[in-house]
């Protein structure tokens, strides 16, 4: 199964500052129709997740454009550019190039 | 807007079996890929399984904690996603979503095994 490793898994960040969340694959993900099917989820508490950014870079409808993706192969990064406090909750990056897809362990987003 | 509204969860013995549904609004549902996905109390989210669009042979593949016990199907007229659990385990219990390929997803449905 294709690992995703995601790091930090905790980040304590102070309004208006930005926050990366870095994530790393066990391998390539980038599919024989060349795409590479990397997303990006966030999960508020008691609330189902909510897709943020997909194959790597492509902003979600109605996603705010402080939050970007960025990466390639197996090494890829979600920043927001300045935090509010509506982005607190857990953040994953997930794989839907390889069966079965996976998910990062999820990284913790919290306000200072 | 799409709209993903599972049903189907509850309460059940080791060894048990549920079905879970999944009614899609708002988009082509004969179109679409659909997902499981499932979250245990207080972990991360775990990929169950997907089926392919009729149009790309409605294929299914789960992952290997639920082979040969889950099912997933769909029935395109009704725009409804499936779940067939069977010889459920204390394991199993979690909140399960659908959705399309991560693109949207449902409330979820908890589902709890146990004794």
């Amino acid at each position: 199964d294709t690992v995703l490793t995601q790091t930090p898994l905790s980040s304590p960040v102070t309004l208006g500052q930005p926050a990366s969340i870095s994530c790393r694959s066990s391998q390539s993900l980038i599919y024989s129709d060349g795409n590479t099917y990397l997303n990006w989820l966030h999960q508020r508490p008691g609330q189902p997740p909510r897709l943020l950014i997909y194959k790597i870079s492509n902003r979600f409808s109605g996603v705010p454009d402080r939050f970007s993706g960025s990466g390639a192969g197996t090494d890829f990064t979600l920043k927001i550019s300045r935090v509010e406090a509506e982005d607190v909750g857990v953040y994953y990056c997930m794989q839907a190039t390889h069966l079965p897809y996976t998910f990062g362990q999820g990284t913790k987003l919290e306000i200072k | 807007e799409v709209r993903l509204v599972e049903s189907g969860g509850g309460l059940v013995k080791p060894g048990g079996s549920l079905r879970l549904s999944c009614v899609a609004s708002g988009l082509t549902f004969t179109n679409a890929w659909m997902s499981w996905v499932r979250q245990a109390p207080g972990k991360g989210l775990e990929w169950v399984g997907r089926i392919k669009s009729k149009t790309d042979g409605e294929t299914a593949e789960s992952a290997a904690p639920v082979q040969g016990r889950f099912t997933i199907s769909r029935d395109d007229s009704k725009n409804t996603l499936f779940l067939d659990m069977n010889s459920l385990k204390a394991e199993d219990t979690a909140i399960y979503y659908c959705t399309t390929e991560s693109f949207s997803w449902g409330q979820g449905t908890p589902v709890t095994v146990s004794s």
